[in-house]
């Protein structure tokens, strides 16, 4: 069966990185974009972008460019986030999922962000 | 960027009622809309795709319908289960964009 498996919480410093990971398995990886998505607390939901990591091709919300770079890892069958120059508008969980053009059909349990002196 | 306008943005229902949450798109998106269903602190789950086509496993009280640019969420026999915070999400073009989220709690 498909799963994402991601990264554990962070708790990171403002103006600092951190880069947050999506482990796929039960699936070809190379064969289907892995998108990301924000959540804030009591917030809907936002999207991010996605990689196809077949090529390394990548699409962006234009809100987060400069703020997200995806890549990915076909050895490890990885997906990878990272975050730059966090603020506090960054604490939020984010969360990796797989789309299949009827929506995203699977997602990862979510990857708690905290920025905090 | 396409706006999604998700209404109500909290509802309170009884056992064995029936809802409807709405989602009107701010321009065209075919049918390129899917529901999902969030539980505290779980990730979201898809419920229906393609504004009507429920997802395998969904029980079949809950139903999707479109009437323009209004698409809709109906959930029969609401049962304790049903409680969580329903989203609504177009995938026609990007940026995808999401509705804001309709709570729903079982009295």
């Amino acid at each position: 069966q498909v799963q994402l498996q991601q990264s554990g919480a962070e708790l990171v410093k403002p103006g600092s990185s951190v880069k947050i990971s999506c482990k796929a398995s039960g699936y070809t990886f190379t064969s289907y974009d892995m998108h990301w998505i924000k959540q804030q607390p009591g917030n809907g939901l936002e999207w991010i972008g996605w990689i196809y990591p077949g090529n390394g091709n990548t699409k962006y919300n234009q809100k987060f460019n400069g703020k997200a770079t995806l890549t990915a890892d076909k050895s490890s069958s990885t997906a990878y986030m990272q975050l730059s120059s966090l603020t506090s508008e960054d604490s939020a969980v984010y969360f990796c999922a797989s789309l299949r053009g009827i929506g995203f059909a699977y997602w990862g349990q979510g990857t708690l962000v905290t920025v905090s002196s | 960027d396409i706006q999604m306008t998700q209404s109500p943005s909290s509802m309170s229902a009884s056992l064995g009622d029936t809802v409807t949450i709405t989602c009107l798109a701010s321009q065209d998106i075919g049918n390129y809309l899917s529901w999902y269903q969030q539980k505290p602190g779980k990730s979201p789950k898809l419920m229906i795709y393609g504004a009507t086509n429920l997802e395998d496993g969904v029980p079949s009280r809950f139903s999707g319908s479109r009437s323009g640019s209004d698409y809709s969420l109906t959930i029969n026999s609401l049962g304790y289960d049903d409680e969580g915070i329903y989203h609504c999400h177009q995938y026609y073009e990007y940026p995808f964009t999401f509705g804001s989220g309709t709570k729903l709690e079982i009295k």
